[in-house]
């Protein structure tokens, strides 16, 4: 039973190409969010969402929308992908109303050439 | 605005020795305090947490960090470290309660673990 799970794994694509990534939960947590981990394994908050609300938005491109259909799922959508993006995008989750901790996917390793 | 500092980027060791690492943080407020494991091509996984009461806390593999108020800090250690040990440790702070809270992640060390 993954608490965490996200997909693809592994994404290689092109400039300018739009991609999308997906993050499910099933720990019943209200609050998810997206990391984005660079090559120095720096982690930078993207988004969170409550209860399919938006919360955080952090300073990110407007390239980058997230989507949440249902507390259990947050989507990410990458427009026009720059060289930059390439880095390894994490999804989270936590119950916001009983712990501080994060539980975390496997996380994605987008690669832009 | 609360930031995380983490001492030391590297931080290699022989097996069976024991180990620090160190974290420091600021905050205007109540602190909730974290350390994550990130072993090669995994996810974050939760070490320990302080959140409140007892200023040593216990984690899980092994691994221990106290809570220092007056010196800003919340080290981790471990008395004698493994192989399996090796991999990125991620010192977090925790902004502020509810669902607008958010974990500032410090820069990372990396803990290798040499025979």
């Amino acid at each position: 039973d993954t608490a965490v799970s996200q997909t693809p794994k592994y994404l290689v694509t092109q400039m300018g190409n739009d991609k999308s990534i997906k993050c499910e939960q099933n720990l019943g947590h209200d609050t998810m969010y997206w990391y984005k981990q660079d090559s120095k394994k720096f982690l930078k908050i993207m988004f969170s969402y409550n209860n399919k609300e938006l919360i955080i938005n952090e300073t990110v491109p407007n390239r980058f929308s997230p989507k949440s259909p249902d507390k259990a799922h947050l989507n990410l959508h990458i427009n026009s992908l720059e060289l930059g993006d390439s880095a390894v995008y994490f999804c989270a989750s936590r119950n916001s109303g009983h712990s501080y901790e994060q539980y975390f996917g496997p996380g994605t390793r987008l690669t832009v050439t | 605005a609360q930031s995380v500092t983490q001492l030391d980027s590297q931080v290699p060791v022989f097996e069976e020795a024991p180990v620090e690492l160190r974290c420091n943080y600021s905050s205007s407020v109540s602190v909730y305090l974290f350390w994550y494991v990130q072993y090669p091509n995994q996810g974050l996984q939760l070490l320990l947490k302080y959140l409140s009461g007892s200023t040593l806390v216990k984690g899980i593999n092994g691994f221990e960090a106290e809570f220092n108020k007056s010196q800003t800090s919340f080290h981790l250690r471990k008395p004698s470290v493994h192989i399996s040990d090796t991999a990125e440790y991620f010192c977090a702070v925790s902004d502020r309660p509810g669902s607008q809270g958010n974990l500032i992640f410090g820069k990372g060390t990396k803990l290798s673990v040499k025979p």
